[in-house]
């Protein structure tokens, strides 16, 4: 079965533009999660999604934003991009995105902001 | 607001020889305590899910142990492909949804 995919794999951005992330979920899972990692440290919490709806938001600036289709995949788009922005970002699928359930990651999609 | 820590930073381990990795944690109302592994430039790789004191989980040579304050990673007779950054990671009642992680333990296992 195939696991959680990110699209694309690597990307390359100046300062100022705007970027789109993608990621398709497990099969069956209905909710996913976007995490920020930068070099060294954990994955920082940025958006839960279930249903479409938000449901939880991290510490981030309103220029990033997310949604979710009906087929359950998920957007994260970053306008402005900062030098800063130059991280890993992961998404995470689970089945209801109850608490206490296990989140499945994604391979991830490696920003260069220059 | 939750807190995690996990010491050692880093472990350099000979093949074969066992040792335990830390999780301290803090939060109001633990819903699961997670450990994940990550490779170099890859996401994290799901291994055990714990959630109340006194729970083992066990997978080939690691062992999860959880008390109300900690959890160890207890790795049994390493091989080098051991080698990764683990990471522990807790979501509590409070906590939005999202998963709190430690800044890893990178292990090297030495052939």
């Amino acid at each position: 079965d195939a696991g959680v995919t990110q699209s694309p794999t690597h990307l390359i951005k100046t300062r100022g533009q705007h970027v789109t992330l993608r990621c398709s979920p497990i099969s069956g899972h209905k909710s996913v999660s976007w995490y920020q990692q930068v070099l060294g440290q954990g994955p920082q919490f940025i958006f839960q999604y279930y249903e479409k709806e938000e449901r939880g938001r991290g510490n981030f600036p309103d220029r990033f934003s997310a949604r979710q289709f009906p087929n359950y995949s998920s957007e994260l788009n970053v306008n402005a991009l900062l030098l800063g922005d130059s991280a890993l970002y992961l998404c995470a699928s689970s089945f209801g995105g109850q608490l206490g359930e296990t989140q499945y990651f994604g391979p991830g999609t490696r920003l260069l902001v220059l | 607001e939750d807190q995690v820590t996990q010491s050692p930073e880093a472990l350099r381990l000979q093949e074969g020889e066992s040792s335990s990795l830390n999780c301290s944690y803090t939060v109001s109302g633990l819903r699961g305590l997670f450990w994940y592994r990550q490779d170099p430039g890859k996401g994290p790789e799901f291994l055990f899910t714990l959630y109340s004191a006194g729970e083992e989980k066990e997978k080939e040579r690691l062992k999860a142990t959880l008390t109300k304050k900690e959890s160890f990673l207890h790795i049994t007779a390493p091989k080098p492909e051991d080698s990764a950054t683990y990471l522990c990671a807790v979501q509590s009642a409070g906590s939005n949804y999202k998963l709190t992680f430690g800044k890893g333990t990178l292990l090297t296992v030495n052939p």
